[in-house]
């Protein structure tokens, strides 16, 4: 099974409110990662998990938080959602540690703030 | 800053002719180069991936060609299908370390009949 799970699949929320997006995988992957997708727009690395080490890009560090409380689920949150969180959030998985490992896509979450 | 670029956007090509997706990449330190198709409604996954030590890898009808020189790379799809109607993302990345993909923005191919 190479399946990726991310829930919900739709998420509407209020500007100033927090978001929590959630993604699993039993592949027993090493390596979870969170993209941004907005329309038009390439898919953006957020962030992403090696075992319990977090590593987050330096433009979107103070706006996302992430939590990995075991190897199979992943968190992605946002404390306080602006009009520009609006987006596509696919989450993906990879067996190695190393950058060539295929990367496995989750459904996505779409998030609409209001 | 795009790192990687992508060419054209969207693509129409008929069923039995070859459609040319092109690519080209910024950071020398790239050294795995992923190409991921996305079919509507459903997720990335991949396709093909070439890394730099050879200049073309094929895998059925698909074939990538790779110009370390020129930092470009391009993906061949021979006898088209119109179930090869997908958005297409080249992606990049470097390192014998965990890191993230970095994405193009992707070409639309729409196959005919």
């Amino acid at each position: 099974d190479t399946t990726v799970k991310q829930n919900p699949r739709y998420k509407l929320a209020r500007v100033g409110k927090p978001v929590n997006l959630i993604c699993s995988q039993t592949m027993n992957h090493d390596t979870m990662y969170w993209y941004q997708k907005k329309p038009n727009q390439a898919p953006k690395l957020l962030l992403f998990y090696y075992d319990k080490i977090l590593n987050r890009e330096a433009d979107t560090f103070e706006k996302f938080q992430s939590s990995r409380p075991n190897n199979s689920f992943c968190s992605l949150y946002i404390g306080s959602a602006g009009l520009e969180y609006s987006a596509m959030y696919l989450c993906a998985s990879s067996r190695d540690g190393d950058s060539y490992a295929e990367q496995f896509f989750g459904p996505g979450t779409r998030l609409t703030v209001l | 800053q795009q790192q990687v670029r992508q060419s054209p956007q969207s693509l129409t090509v008929w069923e039995g002719e070859t459609a040319i997706l092109n690519c080209s990449y910024e950071d020398s330190t790239f050294d795995y180069f992923p190409w991921y198709w996305q079919f509507p409604r459903e997720s990335p996954a991949l396709l093909i991936a070439i890394r730099p030590v050879s200049n073309k890898k094929e895998d059925g009808r698909f074939t990538i060609f790779f110009n370390k020189r020129e930092k470009k790379l391009s993906l061949h799809i021979t006898d088209s299908q119109p179930g090869d109607s997908a958005t297409y993302f080249c992606a990049a990345s470097g390192g014998n370390y965990a890191q993230g993909l970095t994405f193009g923005l992707g070409t639309r191919v729409s196959v005919f009949p």
